[in-house]
């Protein structure tokens, strides 16, 4: 199993442009978040998926749209991005939500100008 | 990467002692804990986790520590290795729900 993948691995953005961050997962999860971290921050939930077709705001969603029409991928959509937004993302997926482990990809790193 | 761990607390040790990294829960709904390890410009990794009906768990050189009374949680590893060196953070969560909370972590640094 390739696990949790990500790309790209680094993007660099201008203010205003859009983009979407990849996420895939083959092992048959269903519960698939995004985080965010930042210096000297816990990851920070953007939008979590409790199976296909489901998606649901999560700690810090504004600025980001997702959807879920596979199992598989989850994909995250900076839809006008910001300054603000340059963070390292990470993808997780996990065989339910709660108590269960979380299982994290690579990360991308994302800097808007 | 590197600019996540800036303001982190170290905690340095020397390469074959044990270290002890602790962790302050906020939420006294939790139930389910876990440890992660992340490494520079990597992902967070899972270590060890434990539910609140047990106070102690042990997996291959580490265990971990669950204080209900007082909110805290410590991972301790033994005859810590260089290949250790990481930032370690806890997470929270509450059955059934969606929500972990995450602590900002302790970058363990081991000396050779």
């Amino acid at each position: 199993n390739a696990g949790v993948t990500q790309t790209p691995k680094f993007q660099v953005l201008k203010t205003g442009q859009s983009m979407t961050l990849q996420c895939a997962q083959d092992m048959n999860h269903e519960y698939m978040s995004w985080y965010r971290q930042d210096p000297g921050m816990g990851l920070r939930l953007i939008h979590y998926s409790v199976g296909a077709g489901i998606t649901d705001q999560g700690e810090v969603p504004n600025g980001y749209n997702v959807s879920r029409s596979t199992t598989e991928d989850f994909p995250l959509r900076l839809l006008s991005a910001a300054p603000s937004q340059t963070s390292v993302y990470f993808c997780a997926s996990s065989y339910r939500r709660g108590d269960y482990e979380q299982y994290f990809g690579p990360g991308t790193r994302l800097t808007v100008t | 990467g590197e600019s996540v761990g800036l303001h982190l607390p170290t905690l340095s040790v020397q390469e074959g002692d044990n270290s002890i990294i602790n962790c302050a829960y906020s939420n006294s709904a939790s139930d389910y804990f876990i440890w992660y390890k992340q490494e520079s410009g990597k992902g967070p990794q899972f270590i060890i986790d434990i539910r609140s009906n047990m106070d102690k768990r042990q997996g291959q050189r580490v265990t971990v520590l669950l204080n209900k009374t007082v909110k805290h949680l410590s991972l301790q590893i033994a005859a810590t290795q260089p290949g250790d060196s990481a930032v370690y953070f806890c997470a929270e969560n509450t059955s059934g729900t969606y929500k972990y909370i995450f602590g900002t972590g302790t970058r363990l640094k081991v000396l050779a």
